[in-house]
C-alpha cells in the first residue's frame, strides 16, 4: 500500500515554463488537496477536490490549475512558473469528512 | 473568515519536561480540529483529531489535546518530551465538514534541549 505518491520529488523550472506535479493515491479516498508550504506561513491550500470531477479553489489558487478525472489522481498544473511559486508542494487525501488527511512526501520546486 | 492561530513560532524545552503547544481557532460552529507533526524534510503525520464528544483526545506518540470551546482553543500537550519530538507542529481546522477544506496554522517549531 503506497499511500499518497508525489512525483517528482525535486524540480527546477525557468520562469515562464509550465509543468505538472503528479499526485496519486491508492486508498480510494474521495477527498484530495494540494498545499504549498513556505517558511513562516504554514501550509496554504491551493485547490481541493471532494470526488472525481469536482474541484474547488483554496486560499492561494492563482497560477495553478487542477483536474480530477479519476479518484486516484489529482495533478497540479503550473501554467507559467514564477519565482513566487518556489515552494514545497504537498498533496493529501482522506476518505471522508470525519477523517484526517494523509500527506505525500512533497515536491520541492524552485523557479529561477 | 475562519482562521487558525499558533501564537508561538518557536519553543524550546528540556528533555523530560512537559510541553504545551497553543492553538486558537476562529470558527462559528463546532470545528473539526487536528494536530500534525512534521520532521525535517518529511511530510506531515497526523497526531490526533477532534470531531465531537470527549474534549480530551489522545493521540500517537504520547500526545493529547484538549478542546475548550469557551476559549476557542485546542492545545497540544505531552507530559514528558523526548529528543525525538523535536519537529514542527501544525494545528489545523476543517472549515466546513463536507467541503474538505483543511486550513493550517503557521506552525510551531519545537526544539528539545538535552
Amino acid at each position: 500500500n503506497a499511500g499518497v505518491t508525489q512525483t517528482p520529488k525535486f524540480q527546477v523550472l525557468k520562469t515562464g515554463q509550465s509543468m505538472t506535479l503528479q499526485c496519486a493515491q491508492d486508498m480510494n479516498h474521495e477527498y484530495m488537496s494540494w498545499y504549498r508550504q513556505d517558511p513562516g506561513m504554514g501550509l496554504r491550500l491551493i485547490h481541493y477536490s471532494v470526488g472525481a470531477g469536482i474541484t474547488d479553489q483554496g486560499e492561494v489558487p492563482n497560477g495553478y490549475n487542477v483536474s480530477r478525472s479519476t479518484t486516484e489522481d489529482f495533478p497540479l498544473r503550473l501554467l507559467s512558473a514564477a519565482p513566487s511559486q518556489t515552494s514545497v508542494y504537498f498533496c493529501a487525501s482522506r476518505p471522508g469528512q470525519n477523517y484526517g488527511y494523509t500527506f505525500g512526501s512533497g515536491t520541492r520546486l524552485t523557479v529561477v | 473568515a475562519q482562521s487558525v492561530t499558533q501564537p508561538d513560532i518557536h519553543i524550546t524545552v528540556s528533555e523530560g519536561a512537559s510541553l504545551e503547544l497553543r492553538c486558537n481557532y476562529s470558527y462559528g460552529a463546532t470545528p473539526y480540529l487536528f494536530w500534525y507533526v512534521q520532521s525535517p524534510g518529511q511530510g506531515l503525520q497526523l497526531l490526533l483529531k477532534y470531531f465531537s464528544g470527549d474534549t480530551l483526545v489522545q493521540g500517537i506518540k504520547g500526545f493529547e489535546a484538549e478542546f475548550k470551546r469557551s476559549q476557542s482553543s485546542f492545545n497540544l500537550r505531552k507530559p514528558s518530551v523526548h529528543w525525538s519530538d523535536a519537529a514542527e507542529y501544525f494545528c489545523a481546522v476543517v472549515v466546513s465538514g463536507n467541503t474538505g477544506k483543511l486550513i493550517f496554522g503557521q506552525g510551531t517549531t519545537l526544539q528539545v534541549k538535552p
